[in-house]
């Protein structure tokens, strides 16, 4: 019924702290993806979950970045010992299937201070 | 060469006027194209599907090239309302990853 869920929605934390972003998707969508895009940027592709496959993490920008996801429910991106470069917004989709359009959430803004 | 590439604009138009602009893809074999909308610090949101023979919804048209590898979306007696960065998705068959091109800013002015 409803859309994608992120939270929280906004985030600030200190520089070195860790921080886990949760994205409830769609139900029956077994497709779940996460992004990041800084002020004024496009869309960076981080990690995407397909059912019970191995997550495709060729994006992940360092080894900082980790995501899980239990079968085709909940994910958490946790991002560990944070940097300032780390600020964006952290955007969460999922889809039913190939082919299928991606439905985002309201993402969560991460500020590091 | 990105996969997917974008005018970035921008795009500035009187309301009431028509406005069109294209993306381009890199891969000929990409499958399934989308254009989404998306508003100063919010989230992308689906605008439509591209089909094959082009398609409609109320003001905006999208077409597809395939020979010249681009996707095209127009809007109609533009409104205020119709300000936003239009991104383009492209699918690749039987893959997940969905490429996404940089965006087009599009601002009606009154």
């Amino acid at each position: 019924g409803a859309g994608v869920s992120q939270s929280p929605s906004n985030k600030v934390t200190e520089k070195g702290k860790d921080v886990e972003l949760r994205c409830d998707p769609i139900s029956g969508h077994t497709a779940l993806y996460w992004y990041r895009q800084r002020l004024g940027q496009g869309l960076e592709f981080l990690i995407y979950f397909q059912g019970n496959s191995a997550p495709d993490k060729s994006g992940l920008p360092s080894d900082r970045f980790s995501a899980e996801r239990t079968g085709e429910s909940v994910s958490t991106l946790t991002i560990q010992r944070t940097q300032q470069e780390d600020s964006a917004v952290y955007l969460c989709a999922s889809r039913r299937t190939v082919g299928s359009p991606l439905h985002f959430g309201n993402g969560t803004r991460l500020t590091v201070t | 060469r990105k996969e997917v590439e974008q005018d970035p604009g921008p795009f500035n138009v009187p309301e009431g006027a028509t406005v069109a602009f294209n993306c381009t893809y890199s891969n000929s074999a990409s499958q399934s194209f989308f254009w989404y909308r998306q508003d100063c610090r919010k989230e992308p949101k689906l605008l439509m599907s591209v089909y094959s023979s082009g398609n409609e919804d109320g003001r905006f048209t999208a077409q597809l090239n395939r020979a010249s590898q681009y996707i095209s979306l127009l809007i109609r007696d533009s409104k205020l309302s119709d300000s936003a960065t239009y991104l383009c998705a492209v699918n690749l068959p039987n893959d997940y990853k969905l490429s996404f091109g940089a965006g087009t800013t599009v601002t009606v002015r009154a």
